[in-house]
């Protein structure tokens, strides 16, 4: 299984741009998180899916955040438009929601710098 | 607020003895309690885990302790080697553990 992957690795994009961040779960797990991690703030968790549809977007900071699941084997995270304070490392995490007691797996993660 | 708290931010052990990381919460609703360890440039990756019904839970050299009537829990690491060095965060859920709530996470370095 080759886990969660992320792409791409790392982003750097003036401020204003668009910025599209993307996801690919491990085969099976129905249920898919978008975490953005910094110093300041920690782990935070953006939106999570459940059988591609969103259940909690709670955690989405601005309207200029959105994420989308269009099935099941893909998820994006899109910033527009950018901006400096959105520099963090964005991980993509899924998981099995039929399994009890089982955590999460994350991605690699998408350092983004916006400058 | 946070959810979950999470002591020290960092720590220095050296090689062969115990560290200790310590989870408070609040919520009494939660009852999965997983511990993430994260090395630099990678994803959080599960450790160990463990839920309110036991208090104690040991996997190789990590233990994790639980006091449900002080809403705490520790992640032991006995005989700290260097390649523990990483940073681990606790964290809690309930119901179908969709929504985990992360401590702040504590940098661990271990001196050879």
């Amino acid at each position: 299984d080759a886990g969660v992957i992320q792409s791409p690795r790392h982003e750097v994009t003036e401020m204003g741009q668009e910025v599209t961040l993307r996801c690919k779960p491990i085969s099976g797990h129905n249920s898919l998180f978008w975490y953005r991690q910094t110093m300041m703030r920690g782990l935070e968790l953006l939106i999570y899916f459940n059988n591609n549809v969103p259940i909690d977007d709670s955690g989405m900071p601005e309207d200029r955040f959105s994420a989308k699941m269009p099935n099941a084997s893909f998820s994006t995270l899109k910033i527009q438009p950018s901006e400096p304070r959105d520099s963090a490392v964005y991980f993509c995490a899924s998981r099995d929601a039929r399994v009890l007691n089982y955590g999460y797996t994350f991605g690699s993660g998408t350092r983004l710098t916006v400058v | 607020q946070q959810q979950v708290k999470q002591s020290p931010q960092s720590l220095i052990v050296q090689k062969g003895g115990i560290s200790i990381i310590n989870c408070a919460y609040e919520n009494t609703a939660f009852d999965y309690f997983p511990w993430y360890q994260q090395f630099p440039g990678k994803g959080p990756a599960l450790l160990i885990a463990i839920r309110p019904d036991v208090s104690e839970k040991k996997e190789g050299r990590f233990t994790i302790s639980f006091n449900k009537s002080a809403k705490q829990f520790s992640l032991h690491i006995m005989d700290s080697q260097p390649g523990d060095s990483a940073t681990y965060f606790c964290a809690a859920s309930w119901g179908n553990f969709n929504k985990f709530y992360f401590g702040s996470g504590t940098k661990l370095n271990v001196k050879p």
